[in-house]
């Protein structure tokens, strides 16, 4: 079936422009995560989905970031006055209920300049 | 300390040759530990898991987890020119509806011929 499918792919934002970064996770996949990639680093956790519900979003940097999965489906990340450290790749990943496996979706690169 | 440590690398290893990527954990509630691939530009994918001390195999993969000393292991047998790629080890801390994963900053493999 399909995978995790993220828009867009590449997304290039001047300082201060808002972005929406969405993902659609796996179908009947009740937990959905957001990671950010910095380049050469390990993905780091922003934050966790179950249906509708955000159980965790310890890991969002900032009142700048925001995320939303309003009908427990797809979901966006919203990310206002970007800067240049908001640069990196955003990753969604999402796995069946009470199941370790994440999968994840082919990112978006998103280049604040 | 970050919670999750890999040496960056890049580790090479000739054509047919074992690689060893090594991977300590900082949090003894650490429960379930996965290694992901990650091919330049792509997104992870998950190889191997393991929940219990000792070894499991699966083909040319072997993960080996030793919660004492808190470290887990990846050894790739008869490595191949397509296993280069970055590793990620990541950890999960079953926390109630905690589930997130912490990842290490990853270990470049290179196979040479």
């Amino acid at each position: 079936g399909a995978g995790v499918s993220q828009s867009p792919r590449y997304k290039v934002a001047k300082r201060g422009q808002d972005v929406a970064l969405r993902c659609d996770p796996i179908s009947g996949h009740v937990s959905l995560f957001w990671y950010q990639q910095a380049l050469g680093q390990g993905p780091e956790f922003l934050t966790y989905f179950q249906n509708e519900a955000q159980l965790d979003k310890s890991g969002l940097p900032s009142d700048r970031f925001f995320a939303e999965r309003p009908e427990g489906s797809v979901s966006t990340l919203k990310i206002q006055r970007t800067q240049q450290e908001d640069s990196a790749v955003y990753l969604c990943a999402s796995s069946r209920v009470g199941a370790d496996t994440q999968y994840f979706g082919p990112g978006t690169r998103l280049t604040v300049l | 300390q970050k919670e999750v440590e890999q040496n960056s690398g890049p580790l090479s290893v000739p054509e047919g040759a074992i690689a060893s990527l090594n991977c300590t954990y900082s949090d003894r509630g650490s429960q379930s530990f996965f290694w992901y691939r990650q091919y330049s530009g792509k997104s992870p994918e998950l190889i191997m898991s393991i929940y219990s001390n000792g070894d499991k195999e699966d083909g040319r993969f072997t993960a080996q987890l030793n919660k004492a000393s808190q470290y887990v292991s990846l050894l790739i047998r008869d490595s191949q020119p397509s296993d280069s790629a970055t590793y990620l080890c990541a950890v999960k801390v079953n926390t109630g509806t905690a589930s997130k994963l912490t990842f290490g900053t990853g270990t470049r493999l290179q196979v040479t011929l």
